[in-house]
């Protein structure tokens, strides 16, 4: 069974440019989570969906980050204008909503120069 | 926030040798959760436990719900240059009304052949 699905892998962009990453649940999961990682701040959640509506996103850090989840097997978190701190290691994950087991997508390496 | 401690954040041990790492917290906790993180990649769901005091193993890792609730243990038997990596513990709040999960740090761990 595929696991979680990220894309891209890598992305290296300027300072200002929009991005957009994303992600494709594990099939059967409802709930659906976006984290950033760096080596300052560790894991962060940044948001999460249940059943494609959007739950928490107290974790986002401004107005600049937004994220959807259109339907159940897609979502994508934007960054718009992005910007050189916001370079990090971007992962969703997925869970059944009724288990706390979250499982993770390999993950987006954003560079913002 | 809430927070999860582990320390040290890094140990280096001998191919061969057992290791036994902690995950603190002042807080009172669901659920625990233990994951591996390998360089380039998400981190992966070792071992999930839901019990105070359960004991649960997977091959050579075993990981203890504690008693009090405020903490776990994960140990690895007989360690393998592939056992390297990021080890996190997660947890999820006793009052925590979402399916969110806490962080902690991790720990880095180094096998020497």
């Amino acid at each position: 069974d595929a696991g979680v699905i990220q894309s891209p892998r890598h992305e290296v962009t300027e300072m200002g440019q929009e991005v957009t990453l994303r992600c494709k649940p594990i099939s059967g999961h409802n709930s659906l989570f976006w984290y950033r990682q760096t080596m300052m701040r560790g894991l962060e959640l940044l948001i999460y969906f249940n059943n494609n509506v959007p739950i928490d996103d107290s974790g986002m850090p401004e107005d600049r980050f937004s994220a959807k989840m259109p339907n159940a097997s897609f979502s994508t978190l934007k960054i718009q204008p992005s910007e050189p701190r916001d370079s990090a290691v971007y992962f969703c994950a997925s869970s059944t909503g009724r288990s706390y087991e979250q499982y993770f997508g390999p993950g987006t390496r954003l560079t913002v120069t | 926030g809430q927070q999860l401690n582990q320390s040290p954040q890094s140990m280096f041990i001998q191919e061969g040798e057992d290791v036994s790492m902690n995950c603190t917290s002042s807080s009172i906790f669901n659920t625990w959760l233990w994951y591996k993180q390998d360089p380039g990649e998400g981190p992966v769901l070792l071992i999930a436990l839901y019990k105070a005091g359960e004991l649960t193993s997977n091959g050579r890792l075993t990981a203890q719900f504690g008693i009090t609730r405020k903490d776990s243990f994960l140990n690895i038997s007989a360690s393998i240059p592939s056992d390297v990596g990021i080890y996190f513990c997660a947890g999820q709040l006793l009052t925590g009304a979402n399916s969110k999960l806490t962080f902690g740090k991790g720990i880095t761990l180094s096998v020497r052949p």
